[in-house]
């Protein structure tokens, strides 16, 4: 899993609330990257890091913010979750830009 | 229309099975073709990693890519049930700062004892 954890593993929340989902990596990747599954859909990119402060949006960054103020940590904040943001939510790093990534082992979030 | 289209199947096939799985892709402007691994309740990790046209193959693993038709293909040759998880494709554009990586919606595969 190239040092990656996710937590929480698993999360309920209720429609309106914030949720924070946290990425922390011990390999001193540059590049991290958060990303939704949902059936039929595949992955699809929120946002992703390239350094420290340094973040862009993805496809589907609407109702995301992330943060990075250390290497090792991403934060993914749903700033008041509704129910189409129920997803599987993986994280991922890379060395480089060349998009060979490792992912780490999900985040299921159910927005009742 | 998605730019990668994968078959999500599910595919079943017996243990010692040739498998193949494929994807089609939109832009030609994509030069690097990629299969994930994903097993139940894990992240995908990565199987295949190529950016031209032709076979690369890796122990039972074969990746095969044709450009000129848009189409990617792996190939699992005498399958095992340790097999049985859903494969993504993936494919990445690169041009100075832009860059796409985009994944196949994944093919689940079965591979029976």
């Amino acid at each position: 899993d190239a040092g990656i954890t996710q937590s929480p593993r698993h999360k309920v929340t209720e429609t309106g609330t914030p949720v924070t989902l946290r990425c922390h990596q011990t390999e001193n990747h540059r590049y991290m990257y958060w990303y939704r599954q949902d059936p039929g859909h595949g992955l699809r990119l929120i946002h992703y890091s390239y350094g420290v402060k340094d973040t862009d949006k993805g496809e589907v960054s609407d109702g995301y913010s992330v943060s990075r103020s250390k290497t090792e940590d991403f934060l993914l904040t749903l700033e008041s979750a509704t129910s189409s943001q129920t997803s599987v939510y993986f994280c991922a790093t890379a060395v480089g830009t060349n998009e060979k990534l490792f992912f780490g082992s999900g985040t299921q979030l159910s927005v009742l | 229309q998605k730019e990668v289209e994968q078959d999500p199947g599910p595919l079943s096939v017996p243990e010692g099975a040739i498998v193949s799985l494929n994807c089609t892709y939109s832009n030609s402007a994509f030069q690097y073709f990629m299969w994930y691994r994903q097993y139940s309740r894990k992240g995908p990790e990565l199987l295949m990693y190529t950016y031209s046209s032709g076979n690369k193959e890796d122990g039972r693993f074969t990746a095969q890519v044709d450009k000129s038709s848009k189409y990617i293909s792996l190939f699992i040759r005498d399958s095992q049930p340790s097999d049985s998880a859903t494969y993504l494709c993936a494919t990445l554009f690169e041009s100075g700062s832009a860059r796409q990586l985009t994944f196949g919606s994944g093919t689940q595969l079965t591979v029976l004892p």
